[in-house]
């Protein structure tokens, strides 16, 4: 059974870092596109950032909006997706959501979703 | 980027009745393969969204046959054919044709 299990959420100040982990279970995260989207409080969902799986080359590839400022990777031997963010605005928080795409290629449906890692970017 | 546009935004729905939610994309969302890059999305109150139906037409694993997707290019709909008290929360379109992937704003089906 395919689980994800997101940790890391917090309450960082404004200008502050912050690494999300998705542990994953249940399936190689190597073998599959992973990716991050959220959703700020009472809005939809909004696509954050992907990794391809190692069989499409590892690429990485962000929104606008989070591009220089966050960071998506994998550790594969962990079996985990990684999420830093740094430079944190007001506007980044959010329910930051870790899936699974359905294949190694990131434009694939999302297929398996975490609970939710709650960031809240206040001061 | 793609805008995805969902309507309604609301759907009040009495159990047992069909239902139809239409997602219009600003680009045509055909892949050079034939497929439609077009996702259907549930979010049921209080949880994490799941994946109801790909590729335009595809359902996921344990979806119901109630619930089916249509349409090609730019225009989609997601129809439940006997709307049942379980499929109350809100409903995205999402496109995965090009980068950034979007999502449509979101429908909201309530249970009269």
């Amino acid at each position: 059974e395919v689980q994800l299990l997101e940790s890391g959420g917090d309450l960082v100040q404004p200008g502050g870092s912050l690494r999300l982990s998705c542990a994953a279970s249940g399936f190689p995260v190597s073998g599959y596109a992973m990716s991050w989207v959220r959703q700020a409080p009472g809005q939809g969902l909004e696509w954050v950032s992907s990794v391809t799986g190692s069989g499409d080359g590892d690429k990485t590839f962000y929104a606008d909006s989070v591009k220089g400022r966050f960071t998506i990777s994998r550790d594969d031997s962990r079996n985990t997706l990684y999420l830093q963010m740094n430079s944190l605005r007001a506007d980044d928080t959010a329910v930051f959501y870790c899936t699974k795409n359905g294949g190694p290629n990131w434009l694939v449906r999302l297929d398996s979703w975490g609970q939710g890692a709650l960031v809240t970017v206040s001061s | 980027d793609i805008v995805m546009t969902q309507s309604p935004l609301t759907l009040p729905v009495t159990p047992g009745e069909a239902a139809s939610i239409s997602c219009r994309s600003s680009h045509s969302l055909v892949h050079s393969n034939g497929n439609n890059n077009l996702d259907w999305y549930l979010q049921k109150p209080g949880q994490s969204p799941q994946l109801l139906i790909s590729l335009g037409f595809h359902r996921a694993p344990g979806v119901p046959d109630r619930i089916s997707g249509s349409g090609s290019g730019t225009y989609f709909t997601l129809t439940i054919s006997r709307v049942e008290a379980e499929d109350a929360g809100v409903y995205y379109c999402m496109q995965g044709i090009q980068s950034p992937i979007t999502f449509g704003q979101g429908t909201r089906l309530e249970i009269k």
